[in-house]
């Protein structure tokens, strides 16, 4: 019921490609679903979010992508850079649940010229 | 935004020994602050959930004794590793919850590398 299910592992997508990563859930009380971008050494710094009430939510080149009846939420980076190149991690947390982040497994994304 | 602040982000300490880290919510308050260990090329693993005034939750398989925490004040929480041993050696991170009613967020701090010698 706690599991958050992410894929691929690792992307390789070409300087200037979409990048998608995919995760999917199975608690229906989940109501908030972030992504994280974390650099070798650092702490994961939040990268979007959405709540189940909008199926899209873009913000620069990151785009969230909701699909609550399949319980899957996806993020596209658009014109992906160099710069992108580090590991993603979905998470989904519940308001009436016990507070704590449920997180995916991580994807390694590498953006080669 | 939302800011937590945590040190430090490199200790090396000598195996027996202990060392604490800090996790410090700066323009916010936290009621809950959240430790993780993060393996290498891993996700990050909930070790224990710290509510302000109270003792905290730890997970299964998480040893209260040797991964002490403090949630003392709003601002502030602490990990303490007691008699710290190689196989402790990792990456901790902090993170605080933020935002009211159903409109909250998670941030996280910097993380600390964590090398037992």
């Amino acid at each position: 019921q706690q599991q958050v299910k992410q894929s691929p592992q690792s992307l390789i997508v070409q300087k200037g490609g979409i990048s998608i990563i995919n995760c999917a859930y199975e608690n229906t009380a989940f109501d908030y679903f972030p992504w994280y971008q974390q650099f070798p050494g650092k702490g994961p710094a939040l990268l979007i979010a959405i709540r189940p009430d909008v199926s899209e939510k873009k913000e620069g080149r990151f785009t969230i992508s909701f699909n609550k009846s399949a319980k899957q939420f996806s993020l596209h980076i658009m014109d992906s850079q160099p710069g992108d190149s580090a590991t993603y991690f979905c998470a989904a947390s519940s308001y009436f649940g016990n507070e704590k982040l449920t997180f995916g497994t991580g994807t390694r994304l590498t953006i080669i010229p | 935004g939302a800011v937590v602040s945590q040190h430090p982000s490199r200790v090396i300490c000598k195996s027996g020994t202990s060392v604490k880290i800090e996790c410090r919510s700066l323009d916010f308050q936290a009621t809950t602050m959240f430790w993780y260990r993060q393996f290498p090329k891993q996700s990050l693993m909930l070790m224990a959930t710290s509510n302000e005034g109270s003792k905290a939750t730890y997970e299964q398989g998480v040893e209260k004794d040797k991964f002490l925490i403090n949630h003392a004040s709003l601002t502030l929480s602490t990990l303490t590793v007691t008699s710290a041993h190689p196989e402790d050696s990792s990456f901790y991170i902090c993170s605080a919850r933020e935002g009211t009613g159903s409109n909250y967020g998670y941030t996280f701090g910097s993380g600390t590398r964590l090398t037992v010698v």
